[in-house]
């Protein structure tokens, strides 16, 4: 199956600048998760997705942050105005469910390469 | 709260050797944990579950939960073994918190 898809792959701005990051997951996968991978941490999630509902968006800084995903299949992550501490990796990911071995259902996030984003 | 920590941020270990990656975590509820993993130039992909008891790769992993840790173990490291882990904790129905990863280097 073809993977999560995400652009740009980079992007260089200034701080006060806006900027916006798209996201196609895999087909068929209803729920879709943004998050913010800040240089030595782990992956934040920022907001997720269950088609084009919001489920929870309780670390997402809604001063500055906003995420659509209007047709409940794309969906693009916007920044205005920017921050320096706003430089991360913004990882998308979908996830779907799957039966595992032992017969039991689980939820595996699938994740895009990333956007790289410089505030300068 | 909901916390995972992996205490080391750097692991260089010989080829052939055993290497053992630490994460320990705080959670309030039964815990459902996993392993993650990112080589150079690639994706973030999920390494094993500790639901499902799987050996993926030569790792394995046992959640303890009397000591609230779920390290990642494999008795003879590769080179291919090289790459981020990241232990996460999947919190509610989806919400997944990670760890800040530990690169794992394996020396030839």
């Amino acid at each position: 199956e073809a993977g999560v898809a995400q652009s740009p792959r980079y992007k260089i701005i200034e701080k006060r600048q806006s900027v916006a990051f798209w996201c196609n997951p895999i087909s068929g996968h209803a729920t879709l998760y943004w998050y913010q991978q800040i240089l030595g941490q782990g992956p934040k999630l920022l907001i997720q997705f269950q088609n084009n509902g919001v489920v929870d968006d309780s670390q997402l800084p809604k001063d500055r942050f906003s995420a659509e995903r209007l047709k409940g299949v794309d969906s693009t992550l916007k920044i205005q105005p920017a921050k320096l501490e706003d430089s991360a990796v913004y990882l998308c990911a979908s996830s779907s469910l799957r039966t595992g071995g032992n017969g039991r259902a689980y939820n595996e996030q699938f994740f895009g390469p990333g956007t790289r984003l410089t505030v300068l | 709260a909901q916390r995972v920590t992996q205490p080391e941020k750097l692991l260089s270990v010989f080829k052939g050797a055993p290497v053992e990656l630490k994460c320990n975590y705080s959670y309030s509820g039964s815990p459902e944990l996993f392993w993650y993993v990112q080589y150079s130039r690639q994706r973030l992909q999920l390494l094993l579950r500790h639901i499902s008891r799987e050996s993926i790769k030569g790792f394995t992993a046992d959640l303890n939960k009397g000591e609230t840790s779920f390290h990642l173990k494999k008795p003879f490291a590769q080179e291919e073994d090289s790459a981020m882990y990241y232990c996460a904790l999947r919190k509610g129905a989806q919400k997944l918190v990670f760890g800040q990863g530990t690169r794992l280097t394996i020396n030839p």
